[in-house]
């Protein structure tokens, strides 16, 4: 299997822009994560999902943020408008469903908003 | 509530020396503990685990012990290499809910040759 497969590898951006962060689990795994990860606050979980359904969404920072999977294979994370203090390393996780299953993360978006 | 300290980086080490990173965690019920690593430019991947009291995981020379008592899974290696310098990550997940882990901060190891 390829693994999780994130895109874009960096993405730089201007203030107030657009920004969609794609990924794709491994096949046949339930569970998807988005994680940030930054110097000051270490790695935070944004959401996930189970089934492509949102389970917990309570650490999306703002409404600026949403997330979807409209399938098993495809997840996005988008971000309008961004804010430079949305610089991160955005990383997709996938995972089976059961307890203590490990999860398997993708290489990470890193998002410099300028 | 749960939570995982680890203790703060960067370590820096000679090759061939020994390891350890500590950590400790507040939990209530029974945990499932984890260390994972990350290497330069990459994502997370999971080192070794710990379902319950007085395991012990392994994997590519790492160990760590789940212990109870003392509320700690210190991860240890007894000879390091240059390969090993990466991100090192502590985490739990929490009876309830296991999908959701708790992270600690990460600690930094570099080793030298």
């Amino acid at each position: 299997d390829a693994g999780v497969i994130q895109s874009p590898r960096h993405e730089v951006t201007e203030m107030g822009q657009e920004v969609t962060l794609r990924c794709k689990p491994i096949s046949g795994h339930d569970y998807l994560f988005w994680y940030r990860q930054t110097m000051m606050r270490g790695l935070e979980l944004l959401i996930y999902f189970n089934n492509n359904v949102p389970i917990d969404d309570s650490g999306m920072p703002e409404d600026r943020f949403s997330a979807k999977m409209p399938n098993a294979s495809f997840s996005t994370l988008k971000i309008q408008p961004s804010e430079p203090r949305d610089s991160a390393v955005y990383f997709c996780a996938s995972s089976f469903f059961q307890g203590g299953s490990p999860l398997h993360f993708g290489n990470g978006t890193r998002l410099t908003v300028t | 509530g749960n939570s995982v300290t680890q203790m703060e980086g960067p370590v820096t080490l000679s090759e061939e020396a020994f390891l350890t990173i500590n950590c400790t965690y507040t939990a209530t019920g029974y945990p499932s503990l984890f260390w994972y690593v990350q290497y330069p430019g990459e994502g997370l991947q999971l080192l070794l685990k710990a379902t319950k009291a007085d395991d012990k995981g392994s994997n590519k020379g790492f160990e760590a012990t789940y212990r109870k008592e003392t509320t700690s899974f210190h991860l240890e290696k007894g000879s390091v290499q240059v390969s090993d310098s990466a991100v090192y990550f502590c985490a739990l997940s929490y009876a309830g809910n296991n999908r959701k882990l708790i992270w600690g901060l990460g600690t930094s190891l570099a080793v030298n040759p």
